[in-house]
């Protein structure tokens, strides 16, 4: 089945302790993208890639990296994690560079408490 | 910069109909809507890729309308499936989301 996959789906954690979120697909897409939502303000780019090693910040890149070192995977890694990064985070791909004029897939999401 | 929509929120009977309006006060492309189910992930409805070009997904449908960057989506005899919230969003420097536009339809 084509997919988009987050994992973890939940996690609680603490102020500065390092964490990864996992994206994978399975469809060769070529696009990939992170978003966080928060109430009243929709879908916010995190950073996005458009190919293997191509990154590129979104409107709200501070505080995040990610890295593009396949084509299917594209983690989201927060270093020193801040409360005010707790929100419900999206991973997505498309099958273009850009997703001007194609779809965008979006994983489950993943709910990100930081205490 | 964000596209603005409205309303925020709607509320329907079944059978009515709405319209949600996307607008940018940047030169629009296109411009994509999806919908989001509560605790689900957004899901693609449509791209609208040229000026006054119009597309249609089950009862819902959308117009574009370049010169006034503004695009719209219409949802005629809604059903209950059609509850959640409506995002439109265009490809920018990067892709950027409007804020949303919750339906409500009640039975």
């Amino acid at each position: 089945e084509a997919q988009v996959t987050q994992n973890p789906r939940y996690l609680i954690t603490v102020t500065g302790k390092k964490l990864t979120v996992t994206c994978s697909q399975n469809m060769n897409h070529e696009y990939m993208s992170w978003y966080r939502q928060d109430p009243g303000l929709g879908l916010r780019q995190i950073y996005y890639s458009m190919n293997v090693e191509v990154t590129d910040k979104g409107d709200v890149p501070e505080g995040y990296k990610v890295s593009r070192k396949e084509k299917r995977n594209f983690p989201l890694i927060l270093e020193s994690p801040s409360p005010n990064q707790t929100s419900l985070y999206f991973c997505a791909s498309s099958p273009g560079t850009y997703p001007d004029n194609q779809p965008q897939h979006f994983g489950d999401g993943t709910r990100l408490s930081i205490l | 910069q964000q596209p603005v929509q409205s309303p925020q929120a709607v509320i329907l009977r079944e059978g009515e109909d709405a319209v949600i309006n996307c607008s940018s006060s940047k030169a629009l492309y296109s411009v994509h809507w999806y919908r989001q189910k509560h605790g689900e992930a957004p899901v693609f409805l449509m791209i609208l890729l040229k000026g006054g070009e119009q597309k249609g997904h089950e009862k819902i449908s959308a117009s574009f309308n370049e010169k006034k960057q503004q695009s719209s989506l219409y949802l005629t005899a809604s059903q209950l499936s059609y509850s959640g919230t409506y995002f439109c969003g265009t490809p920018s420097q990067n892709f950027v989301f409007g804020p949303g536009t919750r339906l409500s339809v009640l039975p």
